[in-house]
């Protein structure tokens, strides 16, 4: 799979939004680009996964740029609840398994 | 509700007393695997199942046995445990064809010593 580039760590306002960015400059045409999270003492969470287009999910939304080499996960008002490290990956489930290829994350904090 | 359950949530062993953290998920998905979190290394994986009575290793196996016997369950085996055992684990599973994410386990802390 692709590698991903990704802050170490962001700082957000509670009840703001919150853009988390993603590089990707080697994405294939058949990755998809997927995001987790790991909350504290937690399993990590699917928050949203696309191809090509804009998505949308009661959790967050995911813009993709148009190149694909980059994409944002974007949280619309940041919660406490919203404190986790942020994985962005890359997946072409065609070519390379169901294996999930987690990097280091980006360290969310949410202050009050 | 839809989930994974590992058990137990922690546990304390000695080098070489052969454990068992078992996996069970309610969602009917063929597909489950187990990875392991180390700080600095991240999350790795260390086997996984296509469905019942398929396995294979994932990047981190040695160690490790796992078996797929029925669907829902998929418990992780160590024979010997030794120190460089002691991690956070995690069973993930998800449905194989149309995608709507991995469902991941809460975790297990496991310290050998």
């Amino acid at each position: 799979d692709a590698k991903t580039t990704q802050p170490n760590s962001m700082e957000s306002n509670e009840e703001e939004p919150v853009h988390l960015p993603c590089n990707h400059s080697t994405i294939s045409g058949t990755d998809y680009i997927h995001w987790y999270r790991q909350l504290p003492s937690q399993g990590p969470e699917y928050v949203i996964h696309g191809l090509t287009s804009n998505v949308n999910n009661r959790m967050a939304s995911l813009a993709i740029a148009e190149d694909r080499k980059s994409s944002t996960l974007i949280l619309h008002r940041a919660t406490l609840r919203d404190a986790a490290v942020y994985y962005c990956i890359l997946r072409d489930e065609a070519n390379s398994g169901y294996a999930l290829n987690f990097g280091k994350g980006t360290s969310l904090l949410v202050t009050p | 509700e839809a989930q994974v359950t590992q058990n137990p949530r922690y546990l304390i062993t000695v080098t070489g007393k052969k454990l068992t953290v078992t996996c069970s998920q309610n969602m009917n998905h063929e597909y489950m695997s187990w990875y392991r979190q180390d700080p600095g290394l991240g999350l790795r994986q260390i086997y996984y199942s296509m469905n019942v009575e398929v396995t294979d290793k994932g990047d981190v196996p040695e160690g490790y046995k796992v078996s797929r016997k029925e669907k829902r369950n998929f418990p992780l085996i160590l024979e010997s445990p030794s120190p460089n055992q002691t991690s956070l684990y995690f069973c993930a599973s998800r449905r194989q064809g149309l995608f709507d994410g991995y469902t991941f386990g809460s975790g297990t802390r496991l310290t050998v010593v």
